[in-house]
């Protein structure tokens, strides 16, 4: 069974610019997360859907912030304009939907804003 | 709001016993995960607790008092390939609240 995946696994902008992160979970799982992870923290949430609608979004800061889940399947998240502090590991998981279920992680893009 | 308390480091020797300890707050309980996470890799999935005591998986262990809002990791028979950090993570209704972290170095 292929996990979770990711694109790009790395990138390098300067602050003010966009970028755009891809995610595709686990199939069949319903549900899809974006976390941040800043160095030496854990992982932050900063959205989750349940097929193609929103959760939670609680902590994603959507003056810069904006993601979307298209048919319920991939995902993209969106930062525009970054700043500096955005610069951190950026996870997506899923899991099947049912809330004590695992979340499985993909491997992470790791953006640094310069 | 969520309380994930846990050492930031621990070191041991390969073959030797280390018990990384987790004490939460939080204001529902659904759960408790433990994940090990390589430096520069994705966190991958290690126990579930969600009943009081000890579930044992091989070289590794977790134990939960939901009394007490503690939980702790066992890992036996340390390796080197074990030298990671490792993530106590706490599930509210639908939501995972994570600890910063131990990263756990193994020596020879």
């Amino acid at each position: 069974e292929a996990g979770v995946a990711q694109s790009p696994r790395y990138k390098i902008i300067e602050k003010r610019q966009s970028v755009a992160f891809w995610c595709n979970p686990i199939s069949g799982h319903a549900t899809l997360y974006w976390y941040q992870q800043i160095l030496g923290q854990g992982p932050k949430l900063l959205i989750q859907f349940q097929n193609n609608g929103v959760v939670d979004d609680s902590q994603l800061p959507k003056d810069r912030f904006s993601a979307e889940r298209l048919k319920g399947v991939d995902s993209t998240l969106k930062i525009q304009p970054a700043k500096l502090e955005d610069s951190a590991v950026y996870l997506c998981a899923s899991s099947s939907g049912i809330i004590t279920d695992t979340q499985y992680f993909g491997p992470g893009t790791r953006l640094t804003v310069l | 709001g969520q309380n994930i308390d846990q050492p930031t480091e621990m070191t041991a020797t390969e073959g030797a016993i280390v018990q990384i300890n987790c004490t939460y707050q939080t204001s529902g309980f659904n759960g408790l995960f433990w994940y090990q996470q390589h430096a520069g890799e994705a966190p991958t999935f290690l126990s579930y607790n969600v009943l009081d005591g000890l579930e044992e998986k091989g070289r590794f262990s977790s134990f939960l008092s939901r009394s007490k809002g503690y939980s702790y990791l066992l890992l036996k028979e340390l390796q080197m390939k074990d030298s990671a950090s490792y993530l106590c993570a706490v599930l509210n209704d639908y939501k995972l609240s994570f600890g910063a972290g131990t990263t756990v170095t193994v020596r020879a």
